[in-house]
């Protein structure tokens, strides 16, 4: 099976610009989260979504938006770029193990504004 | 805020057993504790997680203190491969996101 794929791997885009990133996640999986990292720190949590659903919002302004597509995958935008946008973003989606449930993650977006 | 402690880096010769702890005292308890790496260049790996009872899987051992204020992920045989940032999280049992804190930096030395 494909794991979660991301697109596209590298991105650079000017300050003020608008960015789209994709993920696809595992076949079956129903719920996709998004989260950032900056440079030397732990991922950051976005935006998550079930089922097409909003189901969760980390503390990032409104220039960050998201969607799930009928198939699952799903979209994040990010609008009027600043510089400390730069980061790695990465996309999840989850499964239940049994005991819980885990989170299958993609290589990531890496976005550099400049 | 992330709700975990753990050391900011460990060292490990290759092909010894490695413990990296992780306290966690106001662990509630519907929190399940995962563990993730990161590789470099890479997205976090699920590693293994649990709630109460130690667990095993292929990559790893989690044992679990009975007070559940602490836990530790063993490496039996850590290998150059295992060099990365490991995270340790509390999560409710629901679908909930993941709050990631800065990890332990493991290295291992040839």
């Amino acid at each position: 099976d494909a794991g979660v794929t991301q697109s596209p791997t590298h991105l650079i885009k000017t300050r003020g610009q608008h960015v789209t990133l994709r993920c696809s996640p595992i076949s079956g999986h129903k719920s996709v989260s998004w989260y950032q990292q900056v440079l030397g720190q732990g991922p950051q949590f976005i935006f998550q979504y079930y089922e097409k659903e909003e189901r969760g919002r980390g503390n990032f302004p409104d220039r960050f938006s998201a969607r799930q597509f009928p198939n699952y995958s799903s979209e994040l935008n990010v609008n009027a770029l600043l510089l400390g946008d730069s980061a790695l973003y990465l996309c999840a989606s989850s499964f239940w193990s049994g005991i819980g449930y885990g989170y299958t993650f993609g290589s990531g977006t890496r976005l550099t504004v400049v | 805020d992330a709700k975990t402690t753990q050391p900011n880096s460990m060292e490990s010769n290759e092909e010894e057993p490695v413990h990296l702890p992780c306290n966690h005292s106001t662990i509630s308890g519907t929190d399940y504790i995962h563990w993730y790496r990161q590789l470099p260049s890479q997205g976090p790996e699920y590693v293994i997680h649990g709630l109460t009872s130690n667990v095993n899987n292929r990559m790893a051992s989690l044992a679990i203190a009975e007070d559940r204020k602490s836990s530790t992920l063993i490496l039996h045989r850590a290998t150059l491969r295992d060099a990365a940032v490991y995270y340790c999280i509390l999560s409710e049992k629901g679908n909930t996101p993941l709050v990631f804190g800065k990890g332990t930096r493991l290295s291992v030395i040839a």
